[in-house]
């Protein structure tokens, strides 16, 4: 079966300092990967999403940046951090069927 | 493009009562349609989906929706509310099969009375 995991789990970070969220999918091949944030009391925002190695597809501009070095791996990056980069980031996955399944997240606080 | 309003940020509901969470899309073609839930510092996990098969659609946990075309609507619910039903619930819709974009609501945040 596929699974999916986000680290860490948590994070507490300083304005300014660099960032890197992984997700790694697991049980399947050439999967379509997203990540999305999620702000305090809100819905969810579709940052990027990837169809393949290499291949990103950025839906909001910001300083955020995402990069998929492995099929299964799919990377959330930023140089800066600015206090609005806070939220709850989720990565999700989907194949040959028509549902997304998401990994169980990443809190992100920035100080 | 394709949207979703959720009708209601926070519901509140006793236990044993119905659960009535409501959903209505605006898209250019058929849609499909998802139910997500998501519980405290969780990600989301699918309740149920509508891919233009049956227009009643049974989820887990004993919730399902109906896909209503002349209303645009796709309303969840549950006939008995269970205190492990508390969470946040997210309609979604993308407008075809596989590798589309889902475009998400903003989210309804079920409440439990005991």
């Amino acid at each position: 079966s596929q699974t999916i995991h986000q680290w860490p789990a948590t994070l507490v970070q300083p304005v300014g300092s660099p960032l890197s969220l992984e997700c790694t999918v697991e049980g399947t091949s050439n999967p379509n990967l997203y990540w999305y944030r999620q702000a305090a009391g809100r819905g969810l925002q579709l940052l990027f999403y990837s169809v393949g190695i290499g291949q990103i597809s950025s839906e909001v501009p910001q300083n955020l940046s995402a990069s998929r070095p492995q099929d299964r791996q799919f990377i959330l990056s930023s140089k800066k951090l600015l206090l609005s980069d806070s939220g709850f980031y989720l990565c999700a996955w989907d194949g040959a069927t028509d549902t997304q399944y998401f990994g169980p997240g990443t809190r992100l606080t920035v100080l | 493009a394709q949207s979703v309003t959720q009708l209601g940020s926070h519901v509140s509901v006793s236990e044993g009562a119905l659960v009535l969470l409501r959903c209505n899309y605006s898209s250019s073609v058929p849609p499909y349609l998802f139910w997500y839930v998501q519980y405290p510092n969780q990600g989301l996990q699918l309740l149920l989906k509508y891919t233009s098969a049956a227009t009643l659609v049974k989820g887990i946990n004993g919730f399902e929706a109906e896909f209503k075309k002349s209303e645009t609507s796709f309303h969840l619910t549950k006939p008995s509310a269970h205190m492990s039903d508390a969470a946040e619930y997210f309609c979604a819709v993308s407008l075809n099969f596989g590798n589309e974009k889902l475009t998400f609501g903003t989210g309804t945040r079920l409440t439990i009375i005991p």
